[in-house]
């Protein structure tokens, strides 16, 4: 069975990096696909970014100049970095891993989510 | 706003079948996946490849797809379907990942 956790400070400063790891056990970061997607209080989900076990890499149109995302296989986790954050950026944060079965994307195991406020 | 659209809030009779669109010119040549949210809960994967469930998800939930629309079906609903549901395809140009608006699902 596929388990994901995220971790990282829950509070960030305006204009500071957030810095969330997600850590999966029962699989291998080597092999799938990865993203984050967020989750704005009283709101609905929005996609971050996705990692490919090639290296590719896809970001959101509206966060990729902020967005880094990697890979340490030696931990088995993966890393979301955002730079420059506002109030805006304050959401619970999941990590999930993205199946592919031929032409068909899907999110098939989901961290249980971490709330990042952004606040001085 | 997002290139997939959903209606807001949907509501069904116990029992009964409801049906909750996801409308997106993408959905022409992409296909959708659908997710049930619960409050203060992660989402959970209920129909992928438009009309794939996975195990353990009850056979009353179904997916399709028409032309610019994707659906997905509840055949009697029950109480513990209540929740938030999301359908996620691709946008138009086909590069990124885009969720629904979302349809909160209220049964009566």
């Amino acid at each position: 069975q596929v388990q994901l956790q995220e971790s990282g400070p829950g509070l960030v400063k305006p204009s500071e990096t957030l810095s969330l790891a997600c850590t999966v056990s029962g699989g291998s970061v080597s092999s799938y696909y990865w993203s984050w997607i967020r989750q704005p209080p009283g709101k609905g989900l929005e996609w971050v970014v996705s990692i490919f076990y090639t290296g590719k890499t896809e970001f959101s149109p509206s966060l990729k100049s902020r967005v880094t995302i990697s890979e340490d296989t030696s931990k088995n986790q993966f890393s979301l970095r955002l730079r420059s954050v506002t109030a805006a950026d304050t959401a619970v944060y999941y990590c999930a891993r993205l199946a592919r079965v031929g032409s068909y994307y899907y999110f098939d195991y989901w961290g249980q989510g971490i709330l990042v406020t952004v606040s001085s | 706003s997002s290139e997939l659209t959903q209606d807001p809030a949907v509501s069904v009779a116990l029992g009964q079948t409801v049906r909750i669109t996801c409308q997106g010119d993408s959905l022409r040549s992409y296909h959708a996946s659908w997710y049930q949210q619960k409050p203060g809960q992660a989402p959970v994967l209920v129909i992928y490849g438009t009309n794939n469930r996975p195990s353990g998800i009850p056979d009353r939930f179904s997916g399709s797809n028409s032309g610019n629309t994707a659906s997905l079906t509840i055949t009697g609903a029950q109480a513990e379907d209540e929740a938030d549901y999301y359908c996620k395809s691709r946008d138009s140009s086909g590069n990124h990942l885009v969720f629904g608006g979302g349809t909160k699902l209220t049964v009566l």
